[in-house]
């Protein structure tokens, strides 16, 4: 079984500062992570993935997400946000190959502030 | 954007009465999936077809049905909706060749 903890449901922040938003995961077999951004009202959109290879993984938007085995780990970040990304953001986890299930955190609300 | 449709976008009805959602693509994908999303859960999921059916159960499947005749449709029914059912319903799919799936916009169902 997977489960994932995102250790913060609300993160308030300036524009401008960085940020980071914490996600670890527990799983008995080796994982695919992800994060996705959902904006008020609309659906999920995938903003990084991690399937293999480099654990550093970039997305869209200007963030970016590393991959820490020892520490089952896949925390965002973000150097410099905008109020443009004010939204929900949600890790998940599913183990690997095709059809595999997501595994979904319970969200972390982060809330940019001019 | 993945090529999701869901239907209707938004839904009130009351206890007891039938449900049934719609998910429709046009990528061709194997897989298609349905959540509920409640706050603080995140997404859960319902169930998830694997072809045409083909279908199994998923975390939160109490309470509901799901039936896919053909490739691009994934129906997600409540037989008897009750107010714990009132939530947003996320379709999804995926295929092997990206490993990563791409949601719908959502329904919103309201059950009085």
């Amino acid at each position: 079984a997977q489960s994932v903890t995102q250790l913060d449901s609300q993160v308030p922040v300036f524009e401008e500062a960085p940020v980071e938003l914490r996600c670890n995961y527990s799983s008995s077999v080796s994982v695919y992570l992800f994060w996705y951004v959902q904006y008020p009202n609309q659906g999920l959109q995938l903003l990084l993935k991690y399937l293999s290879g480099s654990t550093l993984v970039k997305g869209i938007n200007g963030f970016e997400a590393e991959f820490n085995k020892s520490q089952t780990s896949f925390h965002l970040r973000k150097p410099s946000v905008h109020i443009s990304d004010t939204a929900e953001y949600f890790c998940a986890v599913s183990g690997p190959g095709a059809g595999n299930m997501l595994t979904f955190g319970g969200g972390t609300r982060l809330m940019v502030k001019p | 954007d993945a090529g999701i449709t869901q239907s209707p976008r938004h839904k009130v009805t009351e206890t007891g009465t039938p449900v049934t959602l719609r998910c429709h693509q046009t990528e061709n994908h194997r897989y298609m999936y349905w959540y509920r999303q409640d706050p603080g859960h995140g997404l859960r999921l319902i169930h998830y077809s694997y072809g045409v059916k083909d279908t199994d159960k998923g975390e939160v499947s109490d309470g509901y049905s799901v039936s896919r005749s053909k490739t691009e449709d994934f129906l997600l029914t409540l037989e008897s909706a009750t107010s714990s059912q009132t939530s947003v319903y996320f379709c999804a799919i995926s295929s092997p060749s990206t490993d990563t799936q791409y949601f719908g916009p959502g329904t919103r169902l309201t059950v009085l």
